[in-house]
């Protein structure tokens, strides 16, 4: 069963940049589809992008293209993604959830991560 | 692409069905056949709990069932218990390889 381990909560101020990093144990990255999503306070799933089991490859929702970089380290199995240029509306709960190729589901989900973006 | 819009709330006495709509367009929801459910409970990731507009992953109940009309897609849940008091949400592809979450429901168990 793969299970995903995200990073610890961050604060940071506007304009900075924040990485967050998304650990599987269990079957490697390779396999899956790994998607990003977040809900900021009190509100809904937004989903943001994904990265393509090639590692190189990724895909974003108009929102965030050019302000997210989505990376993978395959010798430690693990997904990064990266914020650029933060604003306070980026304060959320950042997931990270893997799609089996072409199944168009998300299964498993991490843990979460908050990230908050304050002066 | 917009949210797809899904009712803010939707209640019911222990139970009883509830039906929770997401309406989209032909570019996602009436265009495909990849609409998938998520339950969320407060503070947890969310768990997926159907998936291909109808199917049931392992271990969900068979309570939970999906259907699709044209641009509308539906859960309903059966037999209503209060672990199912939680927040849901349809999502559906949309082509181009992105994806489109619904505004998201409260389910409240009376």
């Amino acid at each position: 069963q793969v299970q995903l381990v995200q990073s610890g909560a961050e604060v940071k101020k506007p304009g900075a940049s924040v990485m967050v990093s998304c650990k599987t144990s269990g079957n490697s990255f390779s396999n899956y589809y790994v998607h990003w999503v977040r809900q900021a306070p009190g509100q809904g799933l937004e989903w943001m992008g994904v990265l393509f089991p090639s590692g190189i490859e990724t895909n974003f929702a108009q929102d965030f293209q050019g302000r997210v970089t989505l990376t993978r380290d395959t010798s430690t199995s693990t997904v990064y993604m990266e914020i650029s240029s933060l604003r306070s509306e980026d304060t959320a709960v950042y997931y990270c959830a893997t799609e089996v190729p072409n199944t168009g589901w998300f299964d498993p989900w991490g843990q979460g991560t908050l990230v908050t973006v304050s002066s | 692409q917009s949210a797809l819009t899904q009712p803010a709330s939707v209640s019911g006495s222990p139970g009883q069905s509830i039906t929770i709509s997401c309406t989209g367009t032909s570019s996602d929801v009436g265009g495909y056949n990849s609409v998938s459910w998520y339950q969320q409970h407060p503070s947890k990731a969310p768990k997926v709990m159907i998936y291909d507009v109808s199917k049931r992953p392992s271990g969900v109940s068979n309570r939970f069932s999906g259907s699709k009309s044209g641009n509308t897609a539906s859960l309903t849940i059966s037999g209503l218990q209060a672990e199912d008091e939680a927040d849901y949400y349809c999502c559906s592809y949309g082509g181009s390889s992105n994806y489109v979450f619904g505004t998201g429901t409260k389910v409240t168990i009376l």
